[in-house]
């Protein structure tokens, strides 16, 4: 199994709603991220997990929380959103943890999050 | 400032036909580059990685090169398919004092593969 799965595919939110995304992988990795892709533009990275400790912080606004609550999942919630923070949400994840260099990353399919 | 610039930014081409994308970077300290595919709406996927020792690697029909010494890489594609029509990302890995490798993204290249 070499997929990393995420839910919902697509969600719509007001900005005083509170929700959560999802990640999961199976593939016994260590290291699992978020990041964030509006239209036309390349992924900006947000969390990296490493061995389920938050591992980097990319200055995120603390209405994003992430959460890892074991070593195959990944959550991202969310509350009190702007509706520039519509995007689309990646998760990935890759073998090892901070330490090692190389790794490729495995990209879900993104989560589309449009917030009114 | 560590940048990836791809050239072209978008790019049609008919379908059975060759193209190259290129990709220049400022990223140091290297690690390694990766081409990612990305479909719209979906993830991108890694088609290939090189490290600083590597010159070439081939994946089917997508080809990629690397030239540390100019920084600059190029992603070849042959015999063009409809399926190819996607943005092709240059990702270069930054080795950072604490060992985790931040990835630079490049803005990607839009390529239309028409029939």
């Amino acid at each position: 199994d070499t997929e990393v799965t995420q839910t919902p595919k697509h969600l719509v939110m007001g900005m005083t709603n509170k929700k959560s995304l999802k990640c999961e992988q199976h593939m016994g990795h260590r290291a699992m991220y978020w990041y964030k892709q509006k239209a036309k533009k390349p992924p900006e990275l947000m969390f990296v997990y490493s061995y389920e400790k938050l591992s980097i912080n990319e200055s995120v606004p603390s209405r994003f929380s992430p959460e890892c609550p074991n070593s195959s999942l990944l959550n991202l919630h969310l509350h009190a959103l702007q509706p520039e923070d519509s995007a689309l949400y990646l998760c990935a994840s890759s073998q090892r943890g901070r330490e090692a260099g190389g790794d490729t990353q495995y990209f879900g399919p993104g989560t589309r999050l449009t917030v009114l | 400032k560590n940048q990836v610039e791809q050239s072209p930014q978008s790019l049609i081409i008919l379908e059975g036909k060759n193209c190259t994308l290129q990709c220049n970077y400022t990223v140091s300290p290297f690690s390694n580059l990766r081409w990612y595919k990305q479909d719209t709406g979906r993830g991108p996927v890694s088609l290939t990685i090189m490290t600083f020792s590597e010159n070439t690697k081939s994946n089917g029909r997508y080809t990629a090169t690397l030239d540390a010494d100019t920084k600059q890489s190029s992603l070849h594609i042959t015999a063009s398919q409809l399926s190819d029509s996607a943005s092709y990302i240059c990702v270069v890995s930054e080795r950072k004092n604490t060992g985790f490798q931040k990835l630079v993204f490049g803005t990607g290249t839009r390529l239309l593969v028409s029939p």
